[in-house]
């Protein structure tokens, strides 16, 4: 049972675009959604997260927007840059955290000059 | 910066050859994870430790077994490696409630 859907798998934009990735949890339990960054050859590194208790959270040009009732988080990318492309999994997990994470599949972002 | 390292970058093992992958971490996190990446499928979580000596599975535990004899070292083994354990295996380690990878050890079986 998939816990965590994300869509799109993949995704091309031009440069100064806003890319949007979505993701769609199942377990009401989970209290911790963060989203990880993956470029070619790496692992993934933590990019933002965010609880429920807020609906919005920016960190530069990335945004996190959370609906509590829909049960889905998304991720826009603002003014995107040929060196966002990468790949970016959405996450979930219990315990604000500190339990296990369950990852999306995974979206390759691909952001043309 | 928290440093987690897989000394093994690229490896090709045979059918049935036992195989192990080893990661070290230097921030003395107690929690370390395997996860196992393939295209399509993500990440998935193969064992994890809370403590030396001490493991869980995660949701893909069958062909692998983990060993955790020191804090800052655990092991990912195969047993008797198999050509559908061809994949990335990453290591992880959390600091708080955040989670740091390592780069990535891909393994091909033949």
């Amino acid at each position: 049972q998939q816990q965590v859907k994300q869509s799109p798998q993949s995704l091309i934009v031009q440069k100064g675009g806003i890319p949007i990735i979505n993701c769609a949890y199942e377990n009401t339990a989970f209290d911790y959604f963060p989203w990880y960054q993956q470029f070619p050859g790496k692992g993934p590194a933590l990019l933002i997260a965010i609880r429920p208790d807020v609906s919005e959270k920016k960190e530069g040009r990335f945004t996190i927007s959370f609906n509590k009732s829909a049960k889905q988080f998304s991720l826009h990318i603002m003014d995107s840059q040929p060196g966002d492309s990468a790949t970016y999994f959405c996450a979930a997990s219990f315990n604000s955290g500190y339990s296990t994470l369950t990852f999306g599949k995974g979206t390759m972002l691909l952001v043309s000059p | 910066d928290v440093k987690v390292t897989q000394s093994s970058r690229y490896l090709v093992k045979r059918t049935g050859e036992k195989v192990f992958l080893e990661c070290v971490q230097d921030m003395d996190h107690e929690n370390m994870f395997w996860y196992r990446q393939d295209p399509g499928l993500g990440l998935r979580l193969i064992y994890f430790s809370y403590d030396v000596k001490m493991k869980e599975k995660g949701d893909i535990p069958e062909g692998y077994s983990v060993s955790r004899e020191k804090k800052e070292r655990f092991s990912l083994i195969l047993e008797s490696a198999s050509t559908n354990q061809t994949s990335m295996y990453l290591c992880a380690t959390r600091g708080r409630n955040t989670i740091y990878f390592g780069e990535g050890s891909w393994l091909t079986v033949v």
